[in-house]
């Protein structure tokens, strides 16, 4: 079955540092990559993706491409900003898997000023 | 942007007594979905729901659990009698019809707490 390992947090930085969070994944046929944000009180909201292998996702400046020789999909950001505090969670889909999302454990990421 | 809607925020509920949680996916989708978070662990898929029938579900969502589109706009989970491991919160999504691709979108959850 499919499954997504995620570096444990809390990753604490501070403002303007680099952020990476590893995410490896296996999954059954030919899966689309994804990373959800959950900031303290809200719910998953999508924050990029990537549906095929050399595709990179992107948005509010970070980053994910999706590397099917090493099976990964690591999350980056060159400059974070206390609002980038929150919980990432790499998540994945399979057609084969029946579409339904597996999610990695989730990192904590807190920024400080 | 349309989001999804769930409803109540948060439930206490006494073990043993029926819940049920109420979401509104966005209008025009036509695949829905609920999930759940225990505290501390995993994002954990429950069930996938489309036309009207469930299209797949995870050992979680046993006999206890249930699913109904009851109109055109409503999507509701209900658990028959609750047990202190169903205290979690509850995510329902949806998304959108033609490419598998299309990412689900999430609601803000509800906190089940069962005393």
């Amino acid at each position: 079955g499919n499954s997504v390992t995620q570096m444990e947090g809390p990753v604490t930085l501070s403002e303007e540092a680099f952020l990476t969070i590893n995410c490896t994944y296996t999954a059954t046929g030919y899966p689309s990559l994804f990373w959800y944000v959950q900031y303290p009180g809200e719910g998953l909201q999508l924050l990029l993706k990537a549906t095929k292998a050399d595709d990179k996702g992107s948005n509010k400046g970070f980053e994910a491409t999706y590397r099917k020789e090493t099976t990964s999909f690591h999350l980056e950001k060159g400059s974070v900003q206390v609002s980038d505090s929150a919980v990432y969670f790499c998540a994945l889909t399979s057609k084969a898997a029946g579409n339904k999302l597996t999610f990695g454990g989730g990192t904590r990421v807190l920024v400080k000023p | 942007e349309p989001e999804v809607t769930q409803t109540p925020s948060h439930q206490v509920t006494q073990m043993g007594q029926e819940v049920i949680l109420r979401c509104v996916p966005i209008s025009n989708h036509l695949y829905f979905y609920w999930y759940r978070q225990i505290l501390g662990q995993k994002v954990e898929f429950l069930v996938s729901f489309y036309n009207n029938e469930i299209s797949e579900k995870s050992e979680i969502f046993d006999d206890q659990f249930s699913v109904e589109r009851p109109d055109g706009s409503n999507f509701t989970l209900k658990i028959r009698s609750t047990k202190l491991e169903d205290s979690a919160m509850y995510f329902c999504a949806s998304r959108g019809g033609g490419d598998s691709n299309q990412p689900q979108h999430f609601g803000d959850g509800t906190r089940l707490s069962i005393l």
